[in-house]
């Protein structure tokens, strides 16, 4: 079993709808979870952060992770073309271990 | 700017030709990782340093070679690159403390 799962999709939306994108995992110890966005030929850019169970609000985002059932997600509202991206989700246990990746999942909001 | 510089950003070379991908960051950051991208199986990391002087593997590190010298620097070389290293490869640094990678732009390898 990978370590953290996540649909590829792709998922597509018509703008305004509300996005929901999942990611389980495996390992009991991650504790710090994080949502990336990569838009093409970009490199990854830190979209939200959260650090073990409960929910973290910004803007239009809000990240979610429930520790118990080991599933992470990010809540898109009022959802706009900009944010057709890639979103992968990343773990890791302490601030000295490596990130573990999602392979992303590839997201198009619909004018 | 806050940033991490990644160059090339477009490198096509031949089989055993050996290279280097440089990776600069100018946010005074500890931590350095490369990943690879790849259709299908997304980010893997190929190694990564905690410090100056302090390097691990990661994932997928057969075939690759890292140096970290000084601390803004943490360049890729491939000794004899081979086909199965064509990818989108990303440096990547953070701070300690702050546990979100700040990535470069990537750079997209082929090999021939």
């Amino acid at each position: 079993q990978k370590e953290v799962e996540q649909d590829p999709g792709p998922l597509s939306v018509p703008e305004g709808a509300i996005v929901s994108l999942n990611c389980t995992y495996s390992n009991s110890a991650f504790q710090y979870f994080m949502w990336y966005r990569q838009y093409s030929r970009k490199g990854p850019e830190l979209l939200m952060y959260t650090y073990s169970s409960g929910n973290k609000e910004d803007g239009r985002f809000t990240a979610q992770v429930d520790k118990s059932s080991k599933y992470i997600s990010l809540f898109i509202r009022d959802s706009q073309p900009s944010d057709s991206a890639t979103y992968l989700c990343a773990t890791h246990p302490s601030g000295n271990t490596p990130l573990v990746f999602g392979k992303g999942t590839r997201l198009s909001v619909i004018a | 700017e806050a940033q991490v510089t990644q160059n090339p950003r477009y490198l096509i070379t031949v089989t055993g030709k050996k290279l280097t991908v440089t990776c600069s960051q100018n946010m005074n950051h500890e931590y350095m990782s490369w990943y690879r991208q790849d259709p299908g199986l997304g980010l893997r990391q190929i190694y990564y340093s905690m410090n100056v002087e302090v390097t691990d593997k990661g994932d997928v590190p057969e075939g690759y070679k890292v140096s970290r010298k000084e601390k803004r620097n943490f360049p890729l070389i491939l000794e004899s690159p081979s086909p199965n290293q064509t990818s989108l490869y990303f440096c990547a640094s953070r701070t300690t403390g702050d546990y979100g990678y700040t990535f470069g732009s990537g750079t997209r390898l082929t090999v021939v």
